[in-house]
Parts: C-alpha cells; sequence; structure tokens
C-alpha cells in the first residue's frame, strides 16, 4: 500500500507562472513533511519541509501548504524557472522524524522557457 | 554536491551473482540510510544504520544485507540477484538519528541481466 501519493507523474508549466505539485498522505501518524528535488543522474536534494504544527512554510520561491483534515500538502514555485525542471518527490515521517521517510513516486516538472 | 560518495556509479551483472554497493557519508553524519528506486516507483527505503548500529528497517530482502563500519561507511550487499533487482540503490546521510533532512548520494544504477 502507497502510504504517500503523488497522483501526477508529471507536470508541464510556463515560465513565470505558478507550479502546483500536490501530494496525498494515508498514515495519520505521519507528522512531519519534506520536498525533494531531483535532477537526472544526480541524487534528491532537500527542498522544504513542514511540521505537522504549521499549515504552511515558505523559503524563497517555494511554499508549502500542509491540510491535515485532507491529508494533502502541495508545493507551490512561484514564478517558476527553467531550471526548476526536475522531478519532485514527497516525503513524510512519523514522530517527527524519528522513523523512516516515506516517499511518493514523484511527478516530473518542466517548465518551458 | 551532497558530500556522500557512492561506488560504483554503474554496474551490469548476471542473475545468480553478488554485488556489494559502498557509501560513504558526509563527514560528520553518523547515520547511513539505503533506498531502492526501480522503475516508475518511488524511494523505496531499504534500511537505516546509525554510528554502526540498524536502526531501522525497511522492505529488505532476505537476500539483502548491509552493515556499516567504524569509519561510518557503509556497503549494501545483493545476492542471487534477480531481474527485478535492476535498480537504482540510492545512500543517504543525516547528523543525527533522527531521519529528517537527508544527503543523497548520486546513486549507484544496478543492471542485472
Amino acid at each position: 500500500d502507497q502510504q504517500v501519493k503523488q497522483n501526477s507523474p508529471s507536470l508541464s508549466v510556463q515560465e513565470g507562472r505558478i507550479s502546483i505539485l500536490n501530494c496525498d498522505y494515508t498514515n495519520s501518524m505521519f507528522d512531519y513533511f519534506l520536498w525533494y528535488k531531483k535532477y537526472p543522474a544526480e541524487g534528491p536534494t532537500f527542498l522544504i519541509s513542514i511540521s505537522s504544527i504549521k499549515d504552511k512554510n515558505e523559503d524563497g520561491r517555494f511554499t508549502v501548504f500542509l491540510n491535515k483534515s485532507a491529508k494533502h500538502l502541495s508545493l507551490h514555485i512561484v514564478p517558476s524557472q527553467p531550471g526548476d525542471s526536475a522531478v519532485y518527490f514527497c516525503a513524510a515521517s512519523e514522530e517527527g522524524g524519528s522513523e523512516k521517510l516515506v516517499f511518493g513516486k514523484g511527478t516530473k516538472l518542466t517548465v518551458n522557457p | 554536491d551532497s558530500g556522500v560518495t557512492q561506488t560504483p556509479k554503474h554496474l551490469i551483472t548476471a542473475t545468480g551473482q553478488r554485488v556489494t554497493l559502498r557509501c560513504s557519508p558526509r563527514s560528520g553524519d553518523l547515520s547511513v540510510y539505503w533506498y531502492q528506486q526501480s522503475l516508475d516507483q518511488g524511494l523505496q527505503f531499504l534500511i537505516q544504520y546509525y554510528n554502526g548500529e540498524e536502526r531501522a528497517k525497511g522492505n529488505i530482502l532476505e537476500r539483502f544485507s548491509a552493515q556499516q563500519f567504524p569509519d561510518l561507511h557503509s556497503e549494501l550487499n545483493l545476492s542471487s540477484l534477480e531481474l527485478g533487482d535492476s535498480a537504482l540503490y540510492f545512500c543517504a546521510s543525516s547528523v543525527g538519528s533522527i531521519t529528517g533532512e537527508l544527503f543523497f548520494g548520486e546513486g549507484s544504477r544496478l543492471t542485472v541481466l
């Protein structure tokens, strides 16, 4: 069973517009969520995280929103840039990160110039 | 550069064989994690070591084993290889035993023919 789901395998947006990547989870014990970005031939790199005590966390052009009641989080990238083209993984863990990270399958974002 | 080094980068072998993947964590990081990424799959957690001790276990097959040495480098041993073991194997490290933000290596791509 997939505890972290990224239902959109791919997303294409125009440069300068907003990119919204979505993630749903089923495990109500998850309380720490992260987004990772992965370029081809590289390992995933940490992008932004959010604890379940918050509903929003912002870092520059990247904002993560958490809706606990809906078990849903989203990553907003504004404005999108061609360099943002990558695969984005949503990940979650229980007990503030003391348990293993569970990853989604990823969403491939393409930002067109 | 995440500071996590994985070798080899690519490996091609035959079914039934045994291979060893090696990982050197970032300087100062005590935790090492192994993840498997198969085609169209997310990152599947295999196992975590913290300061030489096994800390958490995921969906790791009995044919697979790992260890972390006193110098904190880790090895993942895959034996009796099957076609389905073909995947990208990522190593990640973190400072403590709490998962949180992980730093990933570039991965070892294993192809079993």
